[in-house]
């Protein structure tokens, strides 16, 4: 079972858009900025898509944003396009001393119709 | 551009020890800017963070492999390890190494391709 709780599948038509929830407590999601998402197509490794709640790396369009309130993230998909059909998972920060443990979420299939 | 590839046995038969290594090109792990860690997705299920190391050599484990984990570091090299002791078939796995960003955020921005290792006798 994992830390973090997702949905298992997500799915939107192109052109709408898309919000995946990732749930922990005040331990993890709730009590830190440090929330991330990564993007996996099948036989891939993952992408960062975002990081610290809200931020796009380079390179990551702007249809892809994320958000958190209390104890759960989420990112949201606008714009569907086909090549956004993949799994997400989202990871939080979960404290400790030398800025320690990192937990996953269980991952949702998104996809695009 | 900064690239990780993992490299290792891709099998490993029970109570033994898996032993990875990852070799960072385009990039120097005694910068200090990064931390590196492992992390691992069994077949069809999702990621699980093992632990990160620093260029100094110090380390964090995920309190649930703990016992059975230890990560190193070759400065000269390039390299860093994974050692996983006492494996059993619930270790099989797609290994990744991955640069991570702290000691910013922990935020995994760049990946090796993922070697899988399974454990069988």
């Amino acid at each position: 079972q994992s830390a973090l709780t997702q949905p298992p599948s997500a799915s939107g038509s192109p052109g709408q858009s898309v919000t995946i929830s990732c749930t922990g407590t005040s331990s993890d999601v709730g009590g830190y900025n440090y929330v991330s998402w990564y993007q996996q197509h099948p036989g891939k490794a993952p992408k960062l898509m975002i990081y610290e709640v809200s931020k796009r790396p380079s390179g990551v369009p702007d249809r892809f944003s994320g958000s958190k309130s209390g104890n759960t993230a989420s990112l949201t998909v606008s714009g569907l396009q086909a090549e956004d059909e993949a799994d997400y998972y989202c990871s939080s920060y979960a404290g400790s001393n030398n800025f320690g443990n990192v937990v996953f979420g269980g991952g949702t299939k998104l996809t695009v119709l | 551009q900064v690239q990780l590839q993992e490299s290792g046995p891709g099998l490993v038969k029970p109570s033994q020890t898996l032993s990875l290594t990852c070799t960072v090109s385009g990039g120097s792990i005694s910068s200090g800017d990064y931390y590196w860690s492992w992390i691992r997705q069994p077949p069809g299920k999702g990621l699980e963070w093992i632990g990160y190391i620093y260029y100094s050599g110090s380390t964090y484990y995920n309190p649930s492999l703990k016992s059975r984990v230890t990560i190193s570091v070759d400065t000269s090299k390039n390299q860093f390890s994974l050692k996983l002791s006492s494996v059993t078939a619930a270790d099989t796995a797609v290994y990744y190494c991955a640069r991570d960003q702290r000691p910013r955020g922990p935020a995994f921005d760049i990946w090796g391709q993922g070697t899988m290792v399974t454990v069988s006798s």
